[in-house]
């Protein structure tokens, strides 16, 4: 299977906990972007790299989360001290940006309980 | 007011219908347009661009309205798996904003 892939697929954590979730790009891909989803929502964007630097950041994103792309090629998304809110489905998607028009493919992500 | 909005739904449609989606952007410099399907527990993927003449893929038409910053889609002869939440994608300087979906379901 050449397209992203994202693990773990499910994590289960308690309040205060620190967790990291990883994102495999498409090889080729030079762009990568992670989002964050809940239910009845559509994904809302969270920060994104061009090769390994990191050229944007939500406000969404608060200091308990950073996020590297140390290598231009698989990215890490880390939260600190979770809290109940941070629940949602945590989407990777990379994408070619050269051509004519991007488009940006997604992982399956990875879904997070904050107990 | 969101910076993409779509009617959530629920569309509940019989097979063979036609149905309409519409969605309504605020940034009107927003320069590139998609819609993705998402499954149920699954992640969003790419059902068609939206290109500014419009275009059709087989079943699928979109449509776009720069001046009146509106984009549509149009599902002919519903199937049983068309059923899905289809999410308005509106790009600008590569930075993708979403709709919150809408959601079709096709019964039998």
């Amino acid at each position: 299977d050449t397209g992203v892939s994202q693990n773990p697929r499910h994590k289960i954590t308690k309040r205060g906990q620190n967790v990291t979730f990883r994102c495999d790009p498409i090889s080729e891909h030079n762009r990568l972007y992670w989002y964050r989803q809940t239910l009845g929502q559509g994904p809302e964007f969270l920060t994104y790299f061009q090769n390994e630097a990191q050229l944007e950041k939500s406000r969404l994103l608060s200091d308990r989360f950073s996020a590297e792309r140390p290598k231009g090629s698989f990215s890490t998304l880390e939260i600190q001290r979770t809290e109940q809110g941070d629940s949602a489905m945590y989407l990777c998607a990379s994408s070619w940006v050269g051509g004519a028009k991007e488009t940006q493919y997604f992982g399956p992500g990875t879904r997070l309980l904050v107990l | 007011r969101k910076e993409v909005e779509q009617d959530p739904g629920p569309f509940n449609v019989p097979e063979g219908a036609t149905v309409a989606f519409n969605c309504t952007y605020s940034n009107s410099a927003s320069q590139s347009f998609f819609w993705y399907r998402q499954d149920c527990r699954k992640e969003p993927k790419l059902l068609m661009s939206v290109y500014s003449s419009g275009n059709e893929d087989g079943r699928f038409t979109a449509q776009l309205n720069r001046a009146s910053q509106y984009i549509s889609l149009l599902i002919r002869d519903s199937k049983l798996s068309d059923s899905a939440t289809y999410l308005c994608v509106v790009s600008h300087n590569n930075d993708m904003r979403f709709g919150a979906g809408t959601r079709l379901t096709v019964k039998p």
